[in-house]
């Protein structure tokens, strides 16, 4: 069974970069498609996908976030990493990890993320 | 980028009653759309894909229907432990987009 765990600050400042890693157990960050998704969620609100990531490196963004999102893999970690720059507090969410290129079958519980001074 | 609405936002459902969820496209997806449900404090789980394939786990109750831009979710029966809200997401274009979810609650 795969797992993934995020883990990261939970208070970031204005204008500071967002920085969240996920670890995979139970599985290979090689297979199961090899394909890693960052998805947040606002409080109270809905899912908005962020980019994925190929386990080779390659990676594909939500053009609402382009640039200010860097998704990174460490397959000598089974992690793979997310960076949002510049943040407000709209971007003040529950951020999960997740498994899947179109259709996502893992996911991480997520963790909160608090943009504040 | 695709906009996927769904309603309505709060179902107040009694157990044992046939429950029916909408999700809207704003072009079509073909029958790239799915469910997942997700429970209070827990990640969303995949329910139905393809707009009418169950994921492994999920009980015949549950059904999807629907192709190009209406889909529809149905419980056919609802018990205590399918009160949760539920999200459609289409995988026809990038960026992947979820609709806000329903929420079905107890009445």
């Amino acid at each position: 069974q795969v797992q993934l765990q995020e883990s990261g600050p939970g208070l970031v400042k204005p204008s500071q970069t967002l920085s969240l890693t996920c670890t995979v157990s139970g599985g290979s960050i090689n297979s199961g498609g090899g394909y890693w998704n960052w998805i947040r969620q606002h409080p109270g609100k809905g899912l908005e996908w962020i980019g994925y990531i190929y386990y080779s490196g390659s990676t594909y963004y939500n053009p609402s976030l382009q640039s200010r999102v860097t998704i990174s893999v460490d397959t000598s970690k089974n992690q793979f990493s997310l960076k949002l720059s510049s943040v407000t507090a709209a971007d003040t969410a529950v951020y999960h990890c997740a498994r899947g290129r179109t259709l996502v079958d893992y996911w991480g519980q997520g963790t909160l993320v608090t943009v504040s001074s | 980028e695709i906009v996927m609405t769904q309603s309505p936002a709060t179902l107040s459902v009694s157990p044992g009653e046939r429950v029916t969820l909408s999700c809207r496209a704003s072009q079509s997806v073909s029958s790239n759309l799915a469910w997942y449900q997700q429970k209070p404090g827990q990640a969303p789980r995949l329910l139905i894909y393809g707009a009418s394939t169950r994921a492994t786990g999920f009980p015949a109750r549950f059904s999807g229907s629907g192709s190009g831009t209406e889909f529809t979710l149905t419980i056919s029966s609802l018990q205590s432990e399918d009160f949760a809200v539920y999200y459609c997401q289409q995988y026809n274009n990038w960026p992947l987009t979820f609709g806000g979810g329903t929420k079905v609650e107890i009445k």
